[in-house]
């Protein structure tokens, strides 16, 4: 049973519009990941957030952006939304600081259509 | 830079038989190497980790893999594939220069046949 909770699991934006996408993490959990999913591809690392602070980011444009709070949850917003966003997005979270040597936990995703 | 190839888009096979799906990965540093498994309409579950201890790691589900740093290889294997295998497996490689960051491989469709 999965620790990290993601909201909503499905949606549908028109092009243009801006979205934003919430995971709720384990207690304790203080190191928080974005991967977006393309339909038949592996996920793309999209930013990462420790301690509430971005330490870590993929070849994404900055209408891609994101907040960490105190209390383990996270948000990932996008501007302008694009077809090409269309996608299963995903969050990973992890009990260590820098070294995920335990691997990530990761939520059930958030299904995002744009049209 | 880190990367990761799996070798095989889809493998198909009969329930009872072995499963091997292949890894490679390119890494500058020491990685982190995962499997994890993803059935339809789920997220991503970890079916085992290497992290430079034991280079034949055992993981859930009866699964293995081994770690061949001079093949930059990390197979993964199952001696008798059950229905409930059927799913996608991602190949994932992290390094500590890379700020921990995962990089997937572009995953291997798994069908079992009965």
């Amino acid at each position: 049973e999965t620790g990290v909770t993601q909201s909503p699991t499905h949606l549908i934006k028109t092009r243009g519009q801006q979205v934003t996408l919430r995971c709720s993490s384990q207690s304790g959990h203080n190191t928080v990941s974005w991967y977006q999913q393309a339909l038949g591809q592996g996920p793309q690392f999209i930013f990462q957030y420790y301690r509430e602070e971005e330490n870590g980011r993929g070849n994404f444009p900055p209408r891609f952006s994101g907040l960490q709070f105190p209390n383990y949850s996270s948000e990932l917003n996008v501007n302008a939304l694009e077809l090409d966003d269309s996608a299963l997005y995903l969050c990973a979270s992890s009990l260590e600081g820098q070294r995920p040597i335990y691997g990530y936990t990761f939520g059930s995703g958030t299904r995002l259509t744009v049209v | 830079a880190q990367s990761v190839t799996q070798l095989d888009s889809h493998v198909s096979v009969s329930e009872g038989t072995p499963v091997l799906l292949r890894c490679n990965y390119s890494s500058s540093y020491s990685p982190s190497l995962f499997w994890y498994v993803q059935h339809p309409n789920k997220g991503l579950q970890l079916l085992l980790k290497y992290t430079s201890a034991a280079t034949l790691v055992k993981g859930i589900n009866g699964f293995e893999a081994e770690f061949k740093k001079s093949e930059t290889s990390f197979h993964l294997t199952k001696p008798s594939a059950h229905m409930s295998d059927a799913a996608e497996y991602f190949c994932v490689v992290s390094e500590v220069a890379a700020g921990n960051k995962l990089t997937f491989g572009g995953g291997t469709r798994v069908l079992v046949k009965p």
